[in-house]
């Protein structure tokens, strides 16, 4: 069946440091990807997308990558700061959601600690 | 522009009782779908509506149904409430031809 997993529960990093932050989906028919924050008390907070025809994407101090061979999903931080700790989720809109039947597939979610 | 509202915030039910949660979507935003987050399941999709026609389901009992508005604000509406559905219950919204999806702050459900 369709699911979306985290390798990694925690994540502990110094201020300063990269982080990488990994997913791994079950499902080769995701059409697209969402890396989400969410902080203490929050909702989510929408990071950086990535289609399923890219293996790439770039934002601010952002990196997301995908590898579709393995189903793998990567997000790289750059210079990880104290206000970057925080949960990340990512999520997946299977193909056979239909057009306008998006239907977010969360994984587990990753808690990200950032040591000053 | 303002971002998803959802009201109220913060509410305590007992069982058995029915509850009400509102969503406003991003101006000009047509789909509204709705998340129950928990500790132990983490965030599942309850169900999804575009120009006040629901479009796709969760696997959630009847207990938990939607309805959306001809301005596209939403309400989810819980009956006969049980422990567990003690959680937070985020809206989310979605231009109709984007595919970015923004979430609200969310509705603090406590049953008791």
């Amino acid at each position: 069946g369709e699911s979306v997993g985290l390798h990694l529960p925690t994540l502990s990093v110094q201020e300063g440091d990269n982080s990488i932050i990994n997913c791994a989906y079950s499902n080769s028919a995701s059409d697209y990807f969402i890396w989400y924050k969410q902080e203490s008390g929050k909702g989510p907070q929408f990071i950086i997308d990535i289609r399923s025809n890219m293996d790439k994407r770039q934002g601010q101090r952002v990196t997301v990558l995908l590898n579709k061979t393995v189903k793998h999903l990567s997000l790289q931080i750059a210079a990880t700061q104290p206000g970057d700790s925080a949960v990340y989720f990512c999520a997946e809109i299977p193909l056979n959601s239909g057009g306008s039947n998006y239907k977010l597939t969360f994984g587990k979610g990753t808690l990200l600690t950032v040591n000053p | 522009k303002a971002g998803v509202t959802q009201t109220p915030r913060y509410l305590i039910k007992t069982r058995g009782q029915q509850v009400t949660l509102s969503c406003s979507p991003i101006s000009g935003h047509r789909s509204v779908s709705w998340y129950q987050q928990t500790p132990g399941q983490g965030l599942q999709f309850l169900f999804e509506y575009f120009s006040e026609t629901q479009r796709n389901k969760g696997n959630f009992p009847g207990r938990f149904s939607g309805r959306q508005f001809s301005n596209s604000r939403s309400e989810m509406n819980v009956s006969t409430l049980e422990l567990g559905d003690s959680a937070l219950y985020l809206c989310a919204s979605r231009s109709g031809a984007g595919n970015t999806i923004y979430f609200g702050e969310g509705s603090w459900l406590t049953v008791v």
